[in-house]
């Protein structure tokens, strides 16, 4: 049984570029929630997804946005990077908006 | 959702229990005690939950106090591998976005 996977692992990005990562919930799970993880902090809630649709949003920005396919799996999308944005990057999924959380091992954007 | 308060950190010796505490001395009645830990750039972990009786799993113990204003997580038998950030988070059972506190940072030392 397969947990929560994410992609790609490590990546590289310079100002003002996009990125996309990319989530795949544990078998079961229909919800996803994202997390930003600054180095040596706490993660942040960023937002939850649900029935393809954002549920729960956190204090970021519109440049964060993301989107939820019908397969359940979900991208996080994150417009015009700055230097702040480099962090490692979670991805959570549940079975409904308020099961139990299982963590993905994250993505780690550097932004140069 | 309320806030936790937990000790910044705290070490254990090989073998000794582990007893972790935190605060949550305005957790609502329908909100739950959830723990997770994070080991070194590792995804957290979830570990024990609870409402208002102590749990027990294979990873760990739960103690709710009868008010719910405070729990402690009980590692029984502490490893160097138990080394890494818990944190105590309270959560209501519409638990549309877990927010994490600044956790506390274990040391389990030989």
């Amino acid at each position: 049984d397969a947990g929560v996977t994410q992609s790609p692992t490590h990546l590289i990005k310079t100002r003002g570029q996009q990125v996309t990562l990319r989530c795949s919930p544990k078998s079961g799970h229909d919800t996803v929630s994202w997390y930003q993880q600054a180095l040596g902090q706490e993660p942040q809630f960023i937002f939850q997804y649900y029935e393809e649709e954002e549920r729960q949003r956190g204090n970021f920005p519109d440049r964060f946005s993301g989107h939820q396919f019908p397969n359940y799996s979900s991208e996080l999308n994150v417009n015009a990077l700055l230097l702040g944005d480099s962090a490692l990057y979670l991805c959570a999924s549940s079975f409904g908006v308020s099961g139990e959380l299982f963590f993905g091992e994250g993505s780690r954007l550097t932004v140069l | 959702d309320a806030k936790t308060t937990q000790p910044t950190s705290m070490d254990c010796a090989e073998g000794r229990a582990a007893n972790l505490p935190c605060n949550h001395s305005t957790i609502s009645g329908n909100e739950y005690v959830y723990w997770y830990r994070q080991i070194h750039s590792q995804g957290p972990q979830y570990i024990i939950h609870g409402l208002k009786n102590n749990e027990t799993n294979e990873m760990a113990s739960l103690i709710i106090t009868e008010d719910r204003k405070s729990s402690t997580l009980i590692l029984p038998h502490a490893t160097l591998r138990d080394t890494a950030v818990y944190y105590c988070i309270v959560r209501n059972t519409g638990g549309f976005k877990t927010i994490f506190g600044a956790g506390t940072r274990l040391f389990v030392k030989a």
